[in-house]
C-alpha cells in the first residue's frame, strides 16, 4: 500500500510561520495538493501542484517540495487559519491516482 | 458558478446498499475534462478518496472498497450517483461530493459540496 504521513499537529503563535510537512516516496515524481478544513465544512484548495495557489487564496500559503517530502507554508499566521490541512496525491503505479495524508491540525496558540 | 449539491438517507441499516447523489450546477458532466469524485470522512478522522467518474464515462475505484462501489452519471439531469453495498457501521461518514480537476491522470479538488453525513446503524 501507499501512504501520505503527516504530523498530527502543529502549533504556532499569531504572526509567527507554520510549516506542515507531507512524506511520500512517490513526491518526487507526481504533484500534491493541501487542501484546508474547518470544523463542520467542506475542504477547501489551498495549494495545487505543489506551490501553485488558487486564486482568493491569500498569499500567506505557499507550497514547496524537496525530494519525498512537500511542505505546506503559511507565513503570518492568523487566527482563522486554525483548521485540519490535509495533503493529497498519487503513487507511481496507478494503483493509487488519488490518496489524501492523515490530516494535521494547525492550532493557533 | 460551480456548485454540488450532495442528497441522500442520513440513516442506513447494516448490510443495506447506500445510494448518494450529487446533483452539480455551473459546469457541465459531459464536457471534455470534467470529472466527479466522491470522498468520505468518518467523524473525527481523515479524508478517504472513492471513486471518479469522467466526462468519457470512465470509472476508477480505490483498489479497498473497489467490489463495493458504482459510480455512475446522468449527464441530462447533471447528477452523479454513488452505490456502496453491504453497508457496515464502520462506514459511517460525511460522504463529499467534489469537482475533479484532471490533467494527464493529476487530479485534484477544486469545488466540494457540502457533504451528507450517514450513519450505519440497526
Amino acid at each position: 500500500s501507499y501512504e501520505l504521513t503527516q504530523p498530527p499537529s502543529v502549533s504556532v503563535s499569531p504572526g509567527q510561520t507554520a510549516r506542515i510537512t507531507c512524506s511520500g516516496e512517490a513526491l518526487p515524481k507526481q504533484y500534491a495538493y493541501w487542501y484546508q478544513q474547518k470544523p463542520g465544512q467542506a475542504p477547501v484548495l489551498v495549494i495545487f501542484k505543489d506551490s501553485e495557489r488558487p486564486s482568493g487564496i491569500p498569499e500567506r500559503f505557499s507550497g514547496s517540495s524537496s525530494g519525498t517530502t512537500v511542505t505546506l507554508t503559511i507565513s503570518g499566521v492568523q487566527a482563522e487559519d486554525e483548521a485540519d490541512y490535509y495533503c493529497q496525491s498519487a503513487d507511481n503505479t496507478g494503483a493509487y491516482p488519488v490518496i489524501f495524508g492523515g490530516g494535521t491540525k494547525l492550532t493557533v496558540l | 458558478q460551480v456548485t454540488l449539491r450532495e442528497s441522500g438517507p442520513a440513516l442506513v441499516k447494516p448490510t443495506q446498499t447506500l445510494t448518494l447523489t450529487c446533483t452539480v450546477s455551473g459546469f457541465s458532466l459531459s464536457a471534455s475534462g470534467m470529472c466527479v469524485s466522491w470522498v468520505r470522512q468518518p467523524p473525527g478522522k481523515a479524508l478517504e478518496w472513492l471513486a471518479l467518474i469522467d466526462w468519457h464515462d470512465d470509472k476508477i475505484y480505490t483498489t479497498s472498497l473497489k467490489t463495493r462501489l458504482t459510480i455512475s452519471k446522468d449527464a441530462s439531469k447533471n447528477q452523479v450517483v454513488l452505490k456502496m453495498t453491504n453497508m457496515d457501521p464502520v462506514d459511517t461518514a460525511t460522504y463529499y461530493c467534489a469537482r475533479v480537476h484532471s490533467e494527464w491522470a493529476n487530479y485534484y479538488f477544486d469545488y466540494w459540496g457540502q457533504g451528507t453525513p450517514v450513519t450505519v446503524s440497526s
